[in-house]
Protein backbone atom coordinates (compact mmCIF):
# COMPACT_ATOMS: atom_id res chain seq x y z
CA UNK A 1 0.00 0.00 0.00
CA UNK A 2 1.55 3.45 -0.98
CA UNK A 3 1.58 5.82 1.93
CA UNK A 4 -0.31 8.53 0.27
CA UNK A 5 -2.64 7.68 -2.47
CA UNK A 6 -5.06 9.62 -4.27
CA UNK A 7 -7.14 9.05 -7.87
CA UNK A 8 -5.31 10.40 -10.54
CA UNK A 9 -8.30 11.48 -12.41
CA UNK A 10 -8.60 13.14 -14.48
CA UNK A 11 -11.98 15.01 -13.23
CA UNK A 12 -13.46 17.11 -16.02
CA UNK A 13 -15.77 19.69 -14.51
CA UNK A 14 -18.28 22.28 -15.95
CA UNK A 15 -17.07 25.92 -15.10
CA UNK A 16 -19.05 26.60 -11.68
CA UNK A 17 -18.96 22.74 -9.92
CA UNK A 18 -18.51 22.02 -6.93
CA UNK A 19 -15.18 19.58 -6.92
CA UNK A 20 -13.79 17.74 -4.52
CA UNK A 21 -10.92 15.43 -4.28
CA UNK A 22 -9.89 13.04 -0.93
CA UNK A 23 -6.14 11.85 -0.01
CA UNK A 24 -5.70 9.10 2.02
CA UNK A 25 -2.49 8.04 4.36
CA UNK A 26 -0.61 5.14 5.75
CA UNK A 27 0.95 6.84 8.69
CA UNK A 28 -0.99 7.70 11.76
CA UNK A 29 2.22 9.66 13.31
CA UNK A 30 1.74 12.12 10.21
CA UNK A 31 1.84 16.12 11.72
CA UNK A 32 1.96 18.22 8.76
CA UNK A 33 -0.48 18.30 5.86
CA UNK A 34 -0.68 19.94 2.82
CA UNK A 35 -2.03 20.44 -0.47
CA UNK A 36 -0.33 21.43 -3.78
CA UNK A 37 -0.83 22.58 -6.47
CA UNK A 38 1.04 21.58 -10.05
CA UNK A 39 0.71 22.66 -13.30
CA UNK A 40 1.93 21.35 -16.42
CA UNK A 41 5.68 20.68 -16.15
CA UNK A 42 6.17 23.33 -13.23
CA UNK A 43 7.15 22.90 -9.99
CA UNK A 44 4.50 22.59 -7.04
CA UNK A 45 3.26 25.40 -5.60
CA UNK A 46 1.39 25.10 -1.87
CA UNK A 47 -2.59 25.86 -2.12
CA UNK A 48 -3.17 25.48 1.80
CA UNK A 49 -2.23 23.72 4.71
CA UNK A 50 -4.83 21.48 6.20
CA UNK A 51 -5.33 22.19 9.71
CA UNK A 52 -7.22 20.02 12.70
CA UNK A 53 -10.33 22.02 12.93
CA UNK A 54 -10.33 22.67 8.81
CA UNK A 55 -9.80 25.54 7.02
CA UNK A 56 -10.96 27.96 4.00
CA UNK A 57 -9.36 29.85 1.84
CA UNK A 58 -11.67 31.64 -0.96
CA UNK A 59 -13.32 28.64 -2.85
CA UNK A 60 -10.69 26.21 -1.39
CA UNK A 61 -11.75 24.51 1.86
CA UNK A 62 -9.74 21.79 3.24
CA UNK A 63 -10.49 19.12 5.69
CA UNK A 64 -8.53 16.87 8.08
CA UNK A 65 -9.90 13.16 9.22
CA UNK A 66 -7.62 12.22 11.72
CA UNK A 67 -9.70 8.64 12.55
CA UNK A 68 -9.70 7.61 8.91
CA UNK A 69 -6.83 8.93 8.18
CA UNK A 70 -7.87 11.17 5.07
CA UNK A 71 -7.62 14.77 3.97
CA UNK A 72 -9.79 16.95 1.54
CA UNK A 73 -10.03 19.29 -0.63
CA UNK A 74 -13.33 21.32 -1.95
CA UNK A 75 -13.21 23.64 -4.53
CA UNK A 76 -16.36 25.69 -5.34
CA UNK A 77 -17.22 28.02 -8.30
CA UNK A 78 -14.67 26.12 -10.58
CA UNK A 79 -12.72 28.55 -12.91
CA UNK A 80 -10.85 27.55 -16.01
CA UNK A 81 -7.90 28.53 -14.56
CA UNK A 82 -8.30 25.96 -11.78
CA UNK A 83 -6.94 23.21 -14.22
CA UNK A 84 -4.34 21.46 -12.66
CA UNK A 85 -2.94 18.72 -10.91
CA UNK A 86 -3.79 18.71 -7.06
CA UNK A 87 -1.36 16.98 -5.06
CA UNK A 88 -1.59 16.18 -0.95
CA UNK A 89 1.47 15.73 0.87
CA UNK A 90 1.58 14.38 4.73
CA UNK A 91 4.44 13.52 6.64
CA UNK A 92 6.15 14.25 9.94
CA UNK A 93 9.56 15.28 11.43
CA UNK A 94 11.99 15.10 8.24
CA UNK A 95 10.18 13.02 5.71
CA UNK A 96 6.98 14.49 3.83
CA UNK A 97 5.66 12.51 1.08
CA UNK A 98 3.44 13.17 -2.45
CA UNK A 99 0.34 12.00 -3.03
CA UNK A 100 0.28 10.66 -6.75
CA UNK A 101 -1.60 13.92 -7.58
CA UNK A 102 -5.62 13.93 -8.96
CA UNK A 103 -5.80 15.96 -12.25
CA UNK A 104 -8.53 18.69 -12.69
CA UNK A 105 -9.88 19.53 -15.85
CA UNK A 106 -12.61 22.62 -15.85
CA UNK A 107 -14.26 22.70 -19.55
CA UNK A 108 -16.38 25.97 -20.45
CA UNK B 1 8.37 34.66 0.69
CA UNK B 2 10.59 32.09 0.89
CA UNK B 3 12.91 31.32 -2.44
CA UNK B 4 14.45 28.25 -3.70
CA UNK B 5 16.39 28.35 -7.13
CA UNK B 6 17.28 25.76 -8.61
CA UNK B 7 19.60 25.29 -11.58
CA UNK B 8 20.28 24.21 -14.68
CA UNK B 9 16.76 24.37 -15.80
CA UNK B 10 17.15 22.32 -18.55
CA UNK B 11 19.92 20.01 -19.47
CA UNK B 12 20.61 17.55 -22.10
CA UNK B 13 23.84 14.90 -22.10
CA UNK B 14 25.52 11.98 -23.35
CA UNK B 15 25.25 8.62 -21.91
CA UNK B 16 27.60 7.96 -19.44
CA UNK B 17 28.29 11.72 -18.23
CA UNK B 18 27.63 13.22 -15.05
CA UNK B 19 25.09 16.26 -14.50
CA UNK B 20 25.09 18.73 -11.29
CA UNK B 21 22.08 20.02 -10.36
CA UNK B 22 22.36 22.61 -7.96
CA UNK B 23 19.41 24.07 -5.02
CA UNK B 24 19.89 27.41 -3.45
CA UNK B 25 17.48 28.45 -0.64
CA UNK B 26 18.02 32.54 -1.49
CA UNK B 27 16.54 34.34 2.26
CA UNK B 28 16.41 31.74 4.26
CA UNK B 29 19.12 28.99 5.86
CA UNK B 30 17.80 25.42 5.24
CA UNK B 31 19.17 22.77 7.32
CA UNK B 32 17.33 19.91 5.59
CA UNK B 33 16.77 19.93 1.74
CA UNK B 34 15.13 17.51 -0.35
CA UNK B 35 15.10 16.01 -3.83
CA UNK B 36 12.42 14.84 -5.42
CA UNK B 37 12.13 12.94 -9.12
CA UNK B 38 9.52 13.07 -11.27
CA UNK B 39 8.97 11.26 -13.87
CA UNK B 40 6.45 12.38 -16.59
CA UNK B 41 2.64 12.08 -15.53
CA UNK B 42 3.59 10.39 -12.13
CA UNK B 43 3.92 11.99 -8.31
CA UNK B 44 6.83 13.27 -6.89
CA UNK B 45 9.11 10.34 -5.93
CA UNK B 46 11.22 11.57 -2.58
CA UNK B 47 14.61 10.28 -3.50
CA UNK B 48 16.85 11.56 -0.67
CA UNK B 49 16.79 13.49 2.33
CA UNK B 50 19.87 16.15 2.30
CA UNK B 51 21.07 17.07 5.31
CA UNK B 52 24.17 19.67 6.05
CA UNK B 53 27.38 19.02 7.41
CA UNK B 54 25.98 15.17 7.39
CA UNK B 55 25.35 12.35 4.63
CA UNK B 56 22.19 12.34 2.84
CA UNK B 57 19.19 9.98 3.85
CA UNK B 58 18.55 7.75 0.69
CA UNK B 59 14.89 6.15 0.09
CA UNK B 60 14.71 2.58 -0.51
CA UNK B 61 15.28 1.80 -3.94
CA UNK B 62 17.73 5.31 -4.82
CA UNK B 63 21.46 4.28 -5.48
CA UNK B 64 23.60 6.68 -3.33
CA UNK B 65 26.44 5.80 -5.53
CA UNK B 66 24.46 7.16 -8.74
CA UNK B 67 23.05 9.96 -6.84
CA UNK B 68 25.43 11.92 -5.03
CA UNK B 69 24.01 14.71 -2.57
CA UNK B 70 26.14 17.50 -0.75
CA UNK B 71 24.71 19.79 1.50
CA UNK B 72 28.07 21.91 2.61
CA UNK B 73 26.24 25.18 3.33
CA UNK B 74 22.52 25.74 4.83
CA UNK B 75 22.00 28.01 1.75
CA UNK B 76 23.64 25.19 -1.50
CA UNK B 77 22.62 21.33 -1.80
CA UNK B 78 23.78 19.88 -5.04
CA UNK B 79 22.82 16.67 -6.46
CA UNK B 80 24.94 14.71 -8.92
CA UNK B 81 23.65 11.99 -11.31
CA UNK B 82 26.99 9.79 -11.99
CA UNK B 83 26.98 8.19 -15.29
CA UNK B 84 23.62 9.20 -16.63
CA UNK B 85 21.98 6.84 -18.95
CA UNK B 86 18.54 7.51 -20.84
CA UNK B 87 16.69 5.75 -18.01
CA UNK B 88 17.57 8.77 -15.77
CA UNK B 89 15.82 11.82 -17.82
CA UNK B 90 13.56 13.02 -15.54
CA UNK B 91 12.19 16.06 -13.65
CA UNK B 92 14.41 16.67 -10.84
CA UNK B 93 12.72 19.53 -8.16
CA UNK B 94 14.59 20.31 -4.90
CA UNK B 95 12.47 21.65 -1.93
CA UNK B 96 13.00 23.19 1.40
CA UNK B 97 11.79 23.70 4.83
CA UNK B 98 12.15 27.24 6.34
CA UNK B 99 11.25 25.82 9.92
CA UNK B 100 13.92 23.43 11.83
CA UNK B 101 12.00 19.95 12.09
CA UNK B 102 10.97 20.37 7.91
CA UNK B 103 7.40 20.77 9.77
CA UNK B 104 6.45 23.97 8.09
CA UNK B 105 5.42 24.75 3.87
CA UNK B 106 8.14 23.65 1.69
CA UNK B 107 9.50 25.63 -1.03
CA UNK B 108 10.40 23.91 -4.21
CA UNK B 109 13.09 25.08 -6.60
CA UNK B 110 11.91 25.35 -10.48
CA UNK B 111 12.90 21.71 -10.99
CA UNK B 112 15.71 21.02 -13.49
CA UNK B 113 14.47 18.59 -16.72
CA UNK B 114 17.19 15.80 -17.21
CA UNK B 115 17.76 14.89 -20.87
CA UNK B 116 19.79 11.97 -21.29
CA UNK B 117 20.51 10.62 -25.00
Amino acid sequence: RKEVEQDPGPFNVPEGATVAFNCTYSNSASQSFFWYRQDCRKEPKLLMSVYSSGNEDGRFTAQLNRASQYISLLIRDSKLSDSATYLCMTGNTGKLIFGQGTTLQVKP
Amino acid sequence: GAVVSQHPSWVICKSGTSVKIECRSLDFQATTMFWYRQFPKQSLMLMATSNEGSKATYEQGVEKDKFLINHASLTLSTLTVTSAHPEDSSFYICSASSRAGNTGELFFGEGSRLTVL
